[in-house]
């Protein structure tokens, strides 16, 4: 199994809403990461997850919340959201650093109202 | 992190070699020559890797200057499964959780 599943695929919701998005891999990967990616931009790294401890954290917004539960799953929380937050949200792991490749999951398309 | 540049885009034909390249003039020794893709309405996915010798896979090849200061993704047979945005992404092993995107090549097959 070589897949980075993610959860839900879309998701819309309202600024005093909370939701969270949810990643999976059952590659034994040490290292998860969150993406944000806006249409026609490159992704931006929010965080990484080394050893299910959070290593790097972009100075992401207090609003989003990573949360890694077990080497498998990782979860992004959302709270009181702004419309410009809305965007593809991409998970991604790798087993080992440089030398070796990450996997990307299809991502959530969030869209805040 | 240390910076790539790339072609905003570019075109190729079906069929045809497409030579994609990557500037990184201020590369380190320690940083590998990563290539990434994202297709249209999907995940990056990726393509190959390197640090200072020719890497071939089955999806493409990569070629590394001498210097290390530029490389080529090379897709030897272009198909129209291929247009996507190609990222070169430098990774650094004594930094090697980052995986930062640059902006890419946008590459646009033409049947």
């Amino acid at each position: 199994d070589t897949e980075v599943t993610q959860t839900p695929k879309h998701l819309v919701m309202g600024m005093t809403n909370k939701k969270s998005l949810k990643c999976e891999q059952h590659m034994g990967h040490r290292a998860m990461y969150w993406y944000k990616q806006k249409a026609k931009k490159p992704p931006e790294l929010m965080f990484v997850y080394s050893y299910e401890k959070l290593s790097i954290n972009e100075s992401v917004p207090s609003r989003f919340s990573p949360e890694c539960p077990n080497s498998s799953l990782l979860n992004l929380h959302l709270h009181a959201l702004q419309p410009e937050d809305s965007a593809l949200y991409l998970c991604a792991s790798s087993p080992q650093g440089a030398v070796t490749e990450a996997f990307f999951g299809q991502g959530t398309r969030l869209t805040v109202v | 992190d240390a910076k790539t540049t790339q072609p905003n885009s570019m075109e190729s034909n079906e069929e045809e070699p497409v030579h994609l390249p990557c500037n990184h003039s201020t590369i380190s020794g320690t940083d590998y020559i990563h290539w990434y893709r994202q297709l249209p309405s999907q995940g990056p996915e990726y393509v190959i890797h390197g640090l200072t010798s020719n890497v071939n896979n089955r999806m493409a090849s990569l070629a590394i200057a001498e210097d290390r200061k530029s490389s080529t993704l090379i897709l030897h047979r272009a198909t129209l499964r291929d247009a996507a945005v190609y990222y070169c992404i430098l990774r650094d092993v004594d930094r090697d959780d980052k995986i930062i995107f640059g902006k890419g090549t946008r590459l646009h097959i033409l049947p």
